[in-house]
Protein backbone atom coordinates (compact mmCIF):
# COMPACT_ATOMS: atom_id res chain seq x y z
CA UNK A 1 0.00 0.00 0.00
CA UNK A 2 0.91 3.70 -0.77
CA UNK A 3 2.00 5.78 2.10
CA UNK A 4 3.66 9.05 3.21
CA UNK A 5 5.50 10.01 6.19
CA UNK A 6 6.26 13.40 6.89
CA UNK A 7 9.38 12.82 9.59
CA UNK A 8 9.28 16.08 11.69
CA UNK A 9 5.34 17.54 12.71
CA UNK A 10 7.11 20.83 13.73
CA UNK A 11 9.23 22.77 12.07
CA UNK A 12 10.03 26.42 14.36
CA UNK A 13 13.55 28.38 12.57
CA UNK A 14 14.09 31.79 12.50
CA UNK A 15 13.20 34.09 9.92
CA UNK A 16 15.94 34.38 7.13
CA UNK A 17 17.36 31.11 7.88
CA UNK A 18 17.20 27.79 5.60
CA UNK A 19 14.41 25.24 6.58
CA UNK A 20 14.13 21.76 5.33
CA UNK A 21 10.81 20.16 5.63
CA UNK A 22 11.36 16.53 5.41
CA UNK A 23 8.94 13.49 2.98
CA UNK A 24 9.17 10.14 2.63
CA UNK A 25 7.06 7.92 0.73
CA UNK A 26 6.47 3.87 -0.09
CA UNK A 27 4.59 2.82 -3.42
CA UNK A 28 5.27 -0.24 -5.73
CA UNK A 29 4.30 1.59 -8.55
CA UNK A 30 5.12 4.82 -10.37
CA UNK A 31 4.18 7.88 -8.20
CA UNK A 32 4.04 11.90 -8.60
CA UNK A 33 5.13 13.92 -5.49
CA UNK A 34 3.11 17.24 -4.55
CA UNK A 35 3.68 19.93 -1.85
CA UNK A 36 0.69 21.81 -0.71
CA UNK A 37 1.12 24.37 1.92
CA UNK A 38 -1.99 25.48 3.81
CA UNK A 39 -2.17 29.03 5.92
CA UNK A 40 -4.69 29.05 8.54
CA UNK A 41 -8.14 29.32 7.82
CA UNK A 42 -7.90 28.18 4.10
CA UNK A 43 -8.12 25.71 1.98
CA UNK A 44 -5.10 23.38 0.24
CA UNK A 45 -2.75 25.35 -2.86
CA UNK A 46 -0.46 23.50 -4.99
CA UNK A 47 3.34 24.65 -3.89
CA UNK A 48 4.81 22.41 -6.39
CA UNK A 49 5.00 19.11 -7.99
CA UNK A 50 7.26 16.17 -9.43
CA UNK A 51 5.49 13.81 -12.59
CA UNK A 52 8.63 13.16 -14.53
CA UNK A 53 12.07 15.15 -15.96
CA UNK A 54 14.38 17.19 -13.65
CA UNK A 55 14.67 15.78 -10.41
CA UNK A 56 14.47 19.17 -8.94
CA UNK A 57 11.04 21.28 -9.27
CA UNK A 58 10.26 24.75 -8.13
CA UNK A 59 7.81 27.25 -6.36
CA UNK A 60 7.83 30.91 -7.28
CA UNK A 61 8.22 31.49 -3.92
CA UNK A 62 11.65 30.45 -3.64
CA UNK A 63 10.52 26.85 -2.29
CA UNK A 64 12.42 23.89 -4.11
CA UNK A 65 12.26 19.81 -3.85
CA UNK A 66 14.52 17.32 -4.91
CA UNK A 67 13.05 13.57 -5.88
CA UNK A 68 15.14 10.74 -4.84
CA UNK A 69 14.12 7.95 -5.98
CA UNK A 70 16.60 5.57 -4.34
CA UNK A 71 15.80 7.05 -1.26
CA UNK A 72 12.02 7.46 -1.72
CA UNK A 73 11.83 11.15 -0.49
CA UNK A 74 10.83 14.41 -1.92
CA UNK A 75 12.11 17.22 0.67
CA UNK A 76 10.98 20.64 0.65
CA UNK A 77 13.88 23.26 1.34
CA UNK A 78 13.97 26.81 0.69
CA UNK A 79 17.38 29.09 1.70
CA UNK A 80 16.18 31.87 3.60
CA UNK A 81 12.29 31.96 4.52
CA UNK A 82 10.19 34.86 5.41
CA UNK A 83 7.13 35.00 8.68
CA UNK A 84 4.70 34.49 5.90
CA UNK A 85 5.88 30.81 5.17
CA UNK A 86 4.80 29.86 8.42
CA UNK A 87 1.97 28.02 7.63
CA UNK A 88 1.05 23.68 7.72
CA UNK A 89 2.52 21.89 4.43
CA UNK A 90 1.45 18.26 3.02
CA UNK A 91 3.48 16.00 1.36
CA UNK A 92 1.43 14.12 -0.92
CA UNK A 93 1.70 11.35 -3.34
CA UNK A 94 -0.75 10.55 -6.44
CA UNK A 95 -1.56 7.04 -6.61
CA UNK A 96 -2.52 6.43 -10.66
CA UNK A 97 -3.10 2.96 -11.86
CA UNK A 98 -5.06 2.93 -15.24
CA UNK A 99 -8.27 4.92 -15.07
CA UNK A 100 -8.27 5.68 -11.95
CA UNK A 101 -5.97 7.94 -9.20
CA UNK A 102 -5.84 9.32 -5.72
CA UNK A 103 -3.54 11.61 -3.42
CA UNK A 104 -2.63 10.34 -0.25
CA UNK A 105 -1.59 13.07 1.96
CA UNK A 106 1.34 12.93 4.85
CA UNK A 107 0.39 14.05 8.48
CA UNK A 108 1.66 17.54 7.86
CA UNK A 109 4.75 19.60 9.27
CA UNK A 110 4.00 22.88 10.58
CA UNK A 111 6.36 25.60 9.92
CA UNK A 112 6.97 28.74 12.22
CA UNK A 113 8.71 31.28 11.43
CA UNK A 114 10.19 33.22 14.18
CA UNK A 115 10.93 37.21 13.79
CA UNK B 1 -11.34 30.57 -13.40
CA UNK B 2 -13.33 29.63 -11.07
CA UNK B 3 -11.77 27.64 -7.98
CA UNK B 4 -13.96 24.93 -6.00
CA UNK B 5 -16.86 26.16 -3.92
CA UNK B 6 -18.02 24.72 -0.57
CA UNK B 7 -20.72 25.64 1.68
CA UNK B 8 -21.55 25.94 4.16
CA UNK B 9 -17.65 27.42 5.96
CA UNK B 10 -18.74 26.08 9.40
CA UNK B 11 -21.57 24.57 10.62
CA UNK B 12 -21.90 23.17 14.63
CA UNK B 13 -24.13 20.44 15.13
CA UNK B 14 -25.07 18.27 18.13
CA UNK B 15 -24.25 14.40 17.92
CA UNK B 16 -26.69 12.63 16.44
CA UNK B 17 -27.79 15.08 14.28
CA UNK B 18 -27.38 14.91 10.26
CA UNK B 19 -25.63 17.45 8.58
CA UNK B 20 -25.01 17.88 4.96
CA UNK B 21 -22.09 19.42 2.82
CA UNK B 22 -22.32 20.69 -0.87
CA UNK B 23 -19.47 21.63 -3.35
CA UNK B 24 -19.13 22.34 -6.83
CA UNK B 25 -16.06 21.47 -8.48
CA UNK B 26 -14.13 23.39 -11.20
CA UNK B 27 -15.73 23.34 -14.85
CA UNK B 28 -14.76 20.43 -16.98
CA UNK B 29 -13.38 18.60 -13.87
CA UNK B 30 -14.54 15.13 -14.33
CA UNK B 31 -13.09 13.82 -11.33
CA UNK B 32 -14.40 15.04 -7.58
CA UNK B 33 -12.83 14.03 -4.05
CA UNK B 34 -14.28 14.42 -0.64
CA UNK B 35 -11.72 14.25 1.97
CA UNK B 36 -11.77 14.41 5.67
CA UNK B 37 -9.11 16.78 7.69
CA UNK B 38 -9.04 15.87 11.19
CA UNK B 39 -7.52 18.64 13.28
CA UNK B 40 -3.57 17.88 13.50
CA UNK B 41 -3.76 15.57 10.74
CA UNK B 42 -3.42 14.81 7.07
CA UNK B 43 -6.24 14.94 4.83
CA UNK B 44 -8.09 11.46 4.47
CA UNK B 45 -9.68 10.75 1.34
CA UNK B 46 -13.69 9.28 1.61
CA UNK B 47 -14.75 9.17 -1.54
CA UNK B 48 -14.16 9.88 -5.15
CA UNK B 49 -16.09 9.87 -8.01
CA UNK B 50 -15.52 9.93 -11.81
CA UNK B 51 -17.94 11.89 -13.54
CA UNK B 52 -21.01 10.98 -11.25
CA UNK B 53 -19.72 7.24 -10.37
CA UNK B 54 -18.36 6.06 -7.55
CA UNK B 55 -13.86 4.47 -8.31
CA UNK B 56 -13.30 4.99 -4.41
CA UNK B 57 -15.28 4.71 -0.82
CA UNK B 58 -13.64 1.73 0.78
CA UNK B 59 -12.77 4.56 3.62
CA UNK B 60 -16.35 6.12 3.25
CA UNK B 61 -17.98 5.06 7.00
CA UNK B 62 -20.92 4.19 4.88
CA UNK B 63 -23.38 3.23 7.98
CA UNK B 64 -23.42 6.83 8.53
CA UNK B 65 -21.56 8.67 6.01
CA UNK B 66 -22.73 8.79 2.40
CA UNK B 67 -21.86 10.98 -1.10
CA UNK B 68 -24.00 11.48 -3.86
CA UNK B 69 -23.02 13.10 -7.41
CA UNK B 70 -26.37 13.83 -9.56
CA UNK B 71 -25.48 14.65 -13.12
CA UNK B 72 -21.71 14.42 -13.00
CA UNK B 73 -21.28 18.33 -11.72
CA UNK B 74 -22.06 19.03 -8.12
CA UNK B 75 -21.37 16.94 -4.93
CA UNK B 76 -22.94 16.43 -1.86
CA UNK B 77 -22.00 14.84 1.54
CA UNK B 78 -24.29 13.59 4.45
CA UNK B 79 -23.72 12.36 7.43
CA UNK B 80 -26.45 10.62 9.84
CA UNK B 81 -25.81 10.54 12.12
CA UNK B 82 -23.19 12.36 13.50
CA UNK B 83 -20.70 11.72 16.16
CA UNK B 84 -18.01 13.43 18.23
CA UNK B 85 -15.45 11.85 16.26
CA UNK B 86 -16.50 13.29 12.92
CA UNK B 87 -15.19 16.94 13.68
CA UNK B 88 -12.92 18.30 10.81
CA UNK B 89 -12.96 20.09 7.81
CA UNK B 90 -14.26 18.18 4.84
CA UNK B 91 -12.69 18.96 1.86
CA UNK B 92 -13.58 18.84 -1.84
CA UNK B 93 -11.46 18.66 -5.15
CA UNK B 94 -11.07 18.18 -8.29
CA UNK B 95 -9.30 17.22 -11.11
CA UNK B 96 -9.35 16.48 -14.81
CA UNK B 97 -9.36 12.16 -15.00
CA UNK B 98 -7.15 9.87 -14.59
CA UNK B 99 -5.62 9.03 -17.83
CA UNK B 100 -5.84 12.40 -19.27
CA UNK B 101 -2.84 14.74 -19.61
CA UNK B 102 -4.28 17.46 -16.76
CA UNK B 103 -4.70 14.94 -14.81
CA UNK B 104 -1.55 15.71 -13.07
CA UNK B 105 -1.66 19.70 -13.22
CA UNK B 106 -3.22 18.70 -9.73
CA UNK B 107 -6.20 18.64 -7.84
CA UNK B 108 -7.66 21.70 -6.98
CA UNK B 109 -9.34 22.24 -3.60
CA UNK B 110 -12.24 24.16 -1.72
CA UNK B 111 -11.76 26.09 1.21
CA UNK B 112 -13.55 23.17 3.25
CA UNK B 113 -16.41 23.17 5.50
CA UNK B 114 -15.58 23.09 9.28
CA UNK B 115 -17.73 20.86 11.35
CA UNK B 116 -17.75 20.68 14.97
CA UNK B 117 -19.95 18.05 16.35
CA UNK B 118 -20.89 18.79 20.57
Amino acid sequence: AQSVTQLDSQVPVFEEAPVELRCNYSSSVSVYLFWYVQYPNQGLQLLLKYLSGSTLVKSINGFEAEFNKSQTSFHLRKPSVHISDTAEYFCAVSVYSGNTGKLIFGQGTTLQVKP
Amino acid sequence: EAGVAQSPRYKIIEKRQSVAFWCNPISGHATLYWYQQILGQGPKLLIQFQNNGVVDDSQLPKDRFSAERLKGVDSTLKIQPAKLEDSAVYLCASSFSPGTGGFHDGYTFGSGTRLTVV
